[in-house]
């Protein structure tokens, strides 16, 4: 079964600065999705980022960009320019390829503060 | 708002009583998911349906669960008998099959058991 761990429950940034949140997953498979969402306090879960494991480039969606290391079958996520509203918990999740589950599979996520 | 929608969006009961929620997925969306939060945890997967079949059921999914879709539409997600340990948010999540299959989340259900 795939698993996704999130080693870091808490983390914390100043204003302006650089954070980047751990995660690391296992799986069998060669093709699968990796996400990483946002859950803001009372809020609902957005998408932040994605990539498809079979891309070696590394995304990116403005501030946010990912460390995709597939060979360590490690995600991380790094957040430049942090701003108050980054301020949220942050899940990683893992998706199988096509013809695979169609769900999701989460980490316990990583409580990101964000400190003015 | 286009986006998925649930309700209620908090619910108390008494454990024993049954409880039905409901899920309204984007429209042109054919893919509905639900998940359970407890506190502290990352979403864990239920269940999902692709228009009105159910294709996919977690273990999680006791035989007090029942879900449905019955149009294709709409998703009702009932839980019979309630125990203290139902107690956490119910997420939805709806998807366009074909798309990059992002699933898009509600604002979610939380249920409290006493």
């Amino acid at each position: 079964a795939q698993t996704v761990t999130q080693s870091q429950p808490e983390m914390s940034v100043q204003e302006a600065e650089t954070v980047t949140l751990s995660c690391t997953y296992d799986t069998s498979e060669s093709d699968y999705y990796l996400f990483w969402y946002k859950q803001p306090p009372s809020r609902q879960m957005i998408l932040v980022i994605r990539q498809e494991a079979y891309k070696q480039q590394n995304a990116t969606e403005n501030r946010f960009s990912v460390n995709f290391q597939k060979a360590a079958k490690s995600f991380s996520l790094k957040i430049s320019d942090s701003q108050l509203g980054d301020a949220a918990m942050y899940f990683c999740a893992y998706r199988p390829g096509q013809g695979g589950s169609e769900k999701l599979v989460f980490g316990k996520g990583t409580k990101l503060t964000v400190n003015p | 708002d286009t986006g998925v929608s649930q309700n209620p969006r908090h619910k108390i009961t008494k454990r024993g009583q049954n409880v039905t929620f409901r899920c309204d997925p984007i429209s042109e969306h054919n893919r509905l998911y639900w998940y359970r939060q407890t506190l502290g945890q990352g979403p864990e997967f239920l269940t999902y349906f692709q228009n009105e079949a159910q294709l996919e059921k977690s273990r999680l999914l006791s035989d007090r669960f029942s879900a449905e879709r019955p149009k294709g539409s709409f998703s009702t997600l009932e839980i019979q008998r309630t125990e203290q340990g139902d107690s956490a948010m119910y997420l939805c999540a709806s998807s366009f099959q074909g798309g990059n299959n992002e699933q898009f989340f509600g604002p979610g259900t939380r249920l409290t058991v006493l």
